[in-house]
């Protein structure tokens, strides 16, 4: 399966915990997006990379979010001292540069906050 | 600001009807991309149809068809015959001028096709 991976699929945590996501996308997408999708709602953009480089942040992206792609492959999303209102599904998704490429999303990781 | 809105939150029609998704979108930028994505039971976003604003001529896909009207700022989706297969959350969105901009989601609409 070449398509973009995401782990753990499902993640419960008590509040305060920190937790971290692994999103893997396609081999040689240099774009690498995060969004957040809460019940009831679309998924709501919350960052993108371009190779290793953060290019973009949305204001949804509290302090006690961060995301790095370090080598410019894969890229972690950790939270820290969570919240109940942190408990979503958070959707990456990949794709190459430029205006002829679509965005490819992987199955998500939904995060349960206890 | 760009802003997609699916006024209806839940549908439900009976196996074989037709049935119509509604979208209007804002966007200040005139070179922009409108897409729709369907979320099955399953939870994985499916990639169904992109349109750029250039481009307002309708598409047919099988039993999927998108009527783009840009006067409107319209981009609705309908499906013929539909069947308990079709039953899903169906997203509407819109991105900036390249393809690979963010993606700008409204809130949904969920589909129950009764059998």
């Amino acid at each position: 399966d070449t398509g973009v991976s995401q782990n753990p699929r499902h993640k419960i945590t008590k509040r305060g915990q920190n937790v971290t996501f692994r999103c893997d996308p396609i081999s040689e997408h240099n774009r690498l997006y995060w969004y957040r999708q809460t019940l009831g709602q679309g998924p709501e953009f919350l960052t993108y990379f371009q190779n290793e480089a953060q290019l973009e942040k949305s204001r949804l992206l509290s302090d006690r979010f961060s995301a790095e792609r370090p080598k410019g492959s894969f890229s972690t999303l950790e939270i820290q001292r969570t919240e109940q209102g942190d408990s979503a599904m958070y959707l990456c998704a990949s794709s190459l540069q430029g205006a002829n490429y679509e965005q490819y999303f992987g199955p998500g990781t939904r995060l349960t906050v206890t | 600001a760009q802003k997609v809105t699916q006024a209806q939150t839940e549908i439900s029609v009976v196996e074989k009807e037709d049935v119509t998704l509604d979208c209007v979108y804002e966007t200040r930028d005139t070179t922009y991309y409108l897409f729709w994505y369907k979320q099955p039971p399953s939870g994985e976003l499916v990639f169904l149809i992109r349109r750029n604003s250039f481009d307002e001529q309708n598409e047919i896909s099988g039993r999927y068809s998108w009527n783009f009207q840009k006067s409107t700022s319209s981009f609705n989706f309908t499906i013929t015959a539909s069947q308990v297969v079709d039953s899903a959350v169906y997203f509407c969105a819109l991105s900036g001028k390249n393809r690979d901009d963010k993606i700008i989601f409204g809130k949904g609409t969920r589909l129950h096709i009764l059998p």
